[in-house]
């Protein structure tokens, strides 16, 4: 089975701070996501990765920077974290980017809250 | 992006009842996922209907989608307890292809035991 570990299931920091939220996935997936998800707006893409070093943003990047040096691990930095930036955010990896038939898996999320 | 929306939002049925939930979206996709999410977990990929089919089965899961409609719906037979969770509909647009999958705003469902 896929495993996508999220280093923390809850983190509190704030405002102002730069926050590090780490991803490793286990199964040499190219591809990794990172998303937030809040209620009553569902999941909202920040930023992708498809290859080591490269990344691509999603629907709502700004804030937000993402950093991939290795093909497991996908980054995620809140440069000057800010309270709207309080939310659950969800990690996800897939194996093949020429394959658009595969599922994404996910990690368990991390809630952070920005005080 | 295009955005998948489910309907039903909230569905509260007893055990070994059926649940349905369907889902809409706006232009033209690859395939339609749909993911359960337990309380405060991450999400878990359940099954995945191509552009070209119809019908699908997983279990007790039932997936159909028309695409002439822009429509697909879940079907859970013989509903349990553990199957109380939200349930999302993604689809991967024609474009974007499966890196821009589009979530709906998820419909949650409570199985009462």
């Amino acid at each position: 089975d896929v495993k996508v570990t999220q280093s923390s299931r809850y983190l509190v920091k704030r405002t102002g701070e730069k926050v590090f939220l780490e991803c490793v996935q286990d199964m040499d997936h190219e591809n990794m996501f990172w998303y937030r998800q809040d209620p009553g707006l569902g999941l909202r893409l920040i930023y992708f990765s498809y290859d080591v070093k490269m990344k691509e943003k999603g629907d709502i990047p700004e804030g937000y920077s993402v950093s991939r040096e290795k093909k497991e691990r996908f980054s995620l930095i809140l440069e000057s974290a800010s309270t709207n930036q309080t939310s659950m955010y969800l990690c996800a990896s897939r194996q093949d980017r020429a394959d658009s038939n595969q599922p994404q898996h996910f990690g368990d999320g991390t809630r952070l809250s920005i005080l | 992006s295009q955005q998948g929306e489910e309907d039903p939002q909230a569905l509260s049925i007893q055990e070994g009842e059926n649940a349905t939930m369907n889902c809409s979206y706006k232009t033209s996709i690859n395939n339609l996922q749909w993911y359960r999410q337990n309380s405060g977990r991450g999400l878990v990929h359940l099954i995945l209907i191509r552009s070209n089919e119809r019908e699908k089965h997983s279990g007790r899961l039932r997936v159909t989608l028309d695409t002439s409609k822009k429509s697909s719906s879940l079907l859970i037979t013989a509903s349990r307890a553990a199957d109380t969770a939200s349930y999302f509909c993604a689809t991967a647009d024609v474009y974007y292809g499966n890196n821009r999958l589009a979530f709906g705003k998820g419909n949650q469902v409570v199985v009462i035991p």
